[in-house]
C-alpha cells in the first residue's frame, strides 16, 4: 500500500502552459517536502511545507499543504523546458529524519 | 563543497555475486540514509545510521542485505548474494540535525543490474 499517492503519474506540456500535481495521502504528516529529480542524478529538495494551509512560492512554483495536513500540490506558472523532471513528495511523522515518499510525477515540458 | 559521493556509479553483476555499494556523506553530517529507487515501487528508505549507529533498519528487504557505517565519512550497503530483483538504483543521502527542518542531500546514486 503506497502511503503517498502523487497524481497524474505522467504529464506531457508545452512550453507556457501552467500545471498542478497532486500529492494525496489518508495519513496526517507533521511535514511534507517536494523534490525534483533529473536522469541520472539523486532528488534535490525544492521546499518543506509543515502548518496547515501553508503557502510557499518559490519563483514560479507554488507549494501548498493542506489543511488537515494529509495532501498537498505543486502549481507550476509558465512551464519551461528546464522544469522537465521527476517530482516527488515525502512526508514526515514526527521527525524529519523517516521520509516517506511517492511514486512522482514525470513531467516533460515540450518546448 | 563535495556533496554526497557514491561509488561505483553503475555496476553489472551476475546473480549470486556480492555487491558493495559505498557512500562517502557531506562532512559534518550526521544523518547518513540508503534508499533504493525502482519504477515499481518508487524511491524506499532501508537504513539511516545518526552519528554511525543504525536507527531504523526496518526498509532492508531480507537478511542479503547489509549496511555499515564505520566513521563518520564513510558506509557501505552490501548485498550477498545478490539476486535479480535486486536491481535498482539505490541512493546515498545525508543530513544534517543542526537546523529544524532538516535537508536531506542524496548522491547520484548507484544503478545496478543484476544478471
Amino acid at each position: 500500500t503506497q502511503l503517498l499517492e502523487q497524481s497524474p503519474q505522467f504529464l506531457s506540456i508545452q512550453e507556457g502552459e501552467n500545471l498542478t500535481v497532486y500529492c494525496n495521502s489518508s495519513s496526517v504528516f507533521s511535514s511534507l517536502q517536494w523534490y525534483r529529480q533529473e536522469p541520472g542524478e539523486g532528488p534535490v529538495l525544492l521546499v518543506t511545507v509543515v502548518t496547515g494551509g501553508e503557502v510557499k512560492k518559490l519563483k514560479r512554483l507554488t507549494f501548498q499543504f493542506g489543511d488537515a495536513r494529509k495532501d498537498s500540490s505543486l502549481h507550476i506558472t509558465a512551464a519551461q523546458p528546464g522544469d522537465t523532471g521527476l517530482y516527488l513528495c515525502a512526508g514526515a511523522k514526527g521527525s524529519n529524519y523517516k521520509l516517506t515518499f511517492g511514486k512522482g510525477t514525470l513531467l516533460t515540458v515540450n518546448p | 563543497d563535495a556533496g554526497v559521493i557514491q561509488s561505483p556509479r553503475h555496476e553489472v553483476t551476475e546473480m549470486g555475486q556480492e555487491v558493495t555499494l559505498r557512500c562517502k556523506p557531506i562532512s559534518g553530517h550526521d544523518y547518513l540514509f540508503w534508499y533504493r529507487q525502482t519504477m515499481m515501487r518508487g524511491l524506499e528508505l532501508l537504513i539511516y545510521f545518526n552519528n554511525n549507529v543504525p536507527i531504523d533498519d526496518s526498509g532492508m528487504p531480507e537478511d542479503r542485505f547489509s549496511a555499515k557505517m564505520p566513521n563518520a565519512s564513510f558506509s557501505t550497503l552490501k548485498i550477498q548474494p545478490s539476486e535479480p530483483r535486486d536491481s535498482a538504483v539505490y541512493f546515498c543521502a545525508s543530513s544534517f540535525s543542526g537546523r529544524t527542518q532538516e535537508t536531506q542531500y542524496f548522491g547520484p546514486g548507484t544503478r545496478l543490474l543484476v544478471l
